[in-house]
């Protein structure tokens, strides 16, 4: 069974700063790696995808790596704004499921 | 623009009471999911179809039903079974297998008076 850890479960920063947000995974057999961003009380926002083929994805000031064989994402996020602040998500695609971390709450201040 | 639609924003169900929240999706999408979210508990899948007419229960399913007679629409009942409905529901979509990434909606806050 899928399970995906997500750490740290919380990080504040000030603004400005390089972040990255780890995300690992137990069953190498995924179909892709998906990351989210939810705001409070909102839906998910999808930010990046990851193909199981793909090493990295790039969107901005986001990059996101996948490194199958050691079970291990990252989100990497450059030059942190107060608008970062929200709770991040992966979520390991595998036969017919998305299987999410806990997620890690990120808190800029300016 | 496509996307997914919840409805409503906001329920409030009685004791005893089945209610019904509405997803459609006009991403020409063939799978659909309902998951449900609780504050520390992460996501958890209720009921997933991958095709019209066909469905599956996912890790929590009891206490819920779904019917899928249209590829856009996939409603979520909670039934009076469902012993602790007050949660956040949200509804996804993606292409078979997932292989092109799931795209959520702004979901539902059920909450029971």
């Amino acid at each position: 069974k899928q399970e995906v850890t997500q750490i740290p479960a919380a990080l504040s920063v000030p603004e400005g700063e390089n972040l990255v947000l780890n995300c690992s995974f137990t069953d190498s057999a995924i179909y892709n790696l998906q990351w989210f961003r939810q705001d409070p009380g909102k839906g998910l926002t999808s930010l990046l995808l990851i193909q199981s083929s793909q090493r990295e994805q790039t969107s901005g000031r986001l990059n996101a790596s996948l490194d199958k064989s050691s079970g291990r994402s990252t989100l990497y996020i450059a030059a942190s704004q107060p608008g970062d602040s929200a709770t991040y998500l992966c979520a390991a695609t595998g036969f017919q499921k998305l299987v999410f971390g806990t997620g890690t709450r990120l808190l800029v201040s300016p | 623009d496509g996307g997914i639609t919840q409805s409503p924003k906001y329920l409030f169900r009685k004791e005893g009471q089945n209610v019904t929240l509405s997803c459609e999706q006009n991403l020409n999408h063939d799978a659909m999911y309902w998951y449900r979210q609780d504050p520390g508990q992460g996501l958890r899948l209720i009921y997933y179809s991958q095709i019209v007419n066909d469905f599956q229960k996912g890790d929590i399913a009891e206490g819920y039903s779904v019917s899928r007679e249209k590829k856009e629409s996939f409603p979520l009942t909670v039934t009076s079974a469902q012993k602790n409905p007050t949660a956040f529901y949200l509804c996804a979509s993606s292409t078979t297998q997932g292989g092109g990434g799931y795209t959520f909606g702004s979901g539902t806050r059920l909450t029971v008076v």
